[in-house]
């Protein structure tokens, strides 16, 4: 129940297309839900959160979308580029009040 | 610089060994996590403290301890290593609950 599956477990995207990374869970007590960074070498850093009470979140070109019903939230990355190229995790917070990571998503953004 | 320390970055090490591994959380948060990062696991969390306290424990060996300090740094004690303790350790802080985790860059343990 503590578990998040992240998929896909790696991606390559042209760039200027659109990326998407999908999770799911099933501890409905989760109720924060963070996207994180991650480049080679350093530490995951938050990128971009949503809260179940909104079905989307938009930031620049990162957009998380929430649907509380099925238990899914996805990244979507718009006008990917080059830089975006990272490993990236999801994640989801509840009571218990420590982050469940996927198992993360390696994306390659070819130029 | 994520305001989250820890040293050292790298540390190689044989079977067998202690190591301690520290951290300084971002000033201001009272918690401090510990994760696992190695390459077929992904992150997993080993323990958290708050203001000094056990708060929460994960799937952490026997061989390993932590603790954190009245000036709220905190340390990982690896002992009697083995080739697969050999991984990222990173630490996380946070002010509150229910809030995104800030990382530090992690430590790179190299057990041989």
């Amino acid at each position: 129940q503590q578990q998040v599956k992240q998929s896909p477990q790696s991606l390559i995207v042209q760039k200027g297309g659109i990326s998407i990374i999908n999770c799911a869970y099933e501890n409905t007590a989760f109720d924060y839900f963070p996207w994180y960074q991650q480049f080679p070498g350093k530490g995951p850093a938050l990128l971009i959160a949503i809260r179940p009470d909104v079905s989307e979140k938009k930031e620049g070109r990162f957009t998380i979308s929430f649907n509380k019903s099925a238990k899914q939230f996805s990244l979507h990355i718009m006008d990917s580029q080059p830089g975006d190229s990272a490993t990236y995790f999801c994640a989801a917070l509840g009571g218990a009040q420590k982050l469940v990571f996927g198992q993360g998503t390696r994306l390659t953004i070819n130029p | 610089d994520s305001g989250v320390t820890q040293t050292p970055k790298h540390l190689i090490t044989a079977t067998g060994q202690r190591v301690t591994l520290r951290c300084s959380p971002r000033s201001g948060d009272l918690s401090v996590y510990w994760y696992q990062q190695s390459l077929d696991q992904g992150l997993q969390f080993l323990i958290q403290y708050y203001n000094g306290e056990e708060r929460a424990k994960g799937n952490i060996l026997e061989r390993f301890s932590a603790q954190q300090f009245p000036d709220l740094h905190s340390e990982l004690n690896l002992s009697s290593l083995e080739l697969g303790d050999s991984a990222l350790y990173f630490c996380a802080s946070s002010n509150q609950p229910n809030y995104g985790y800030t990382f530090g860059s992690g430590t790179r343990l190299t057990v041989v």
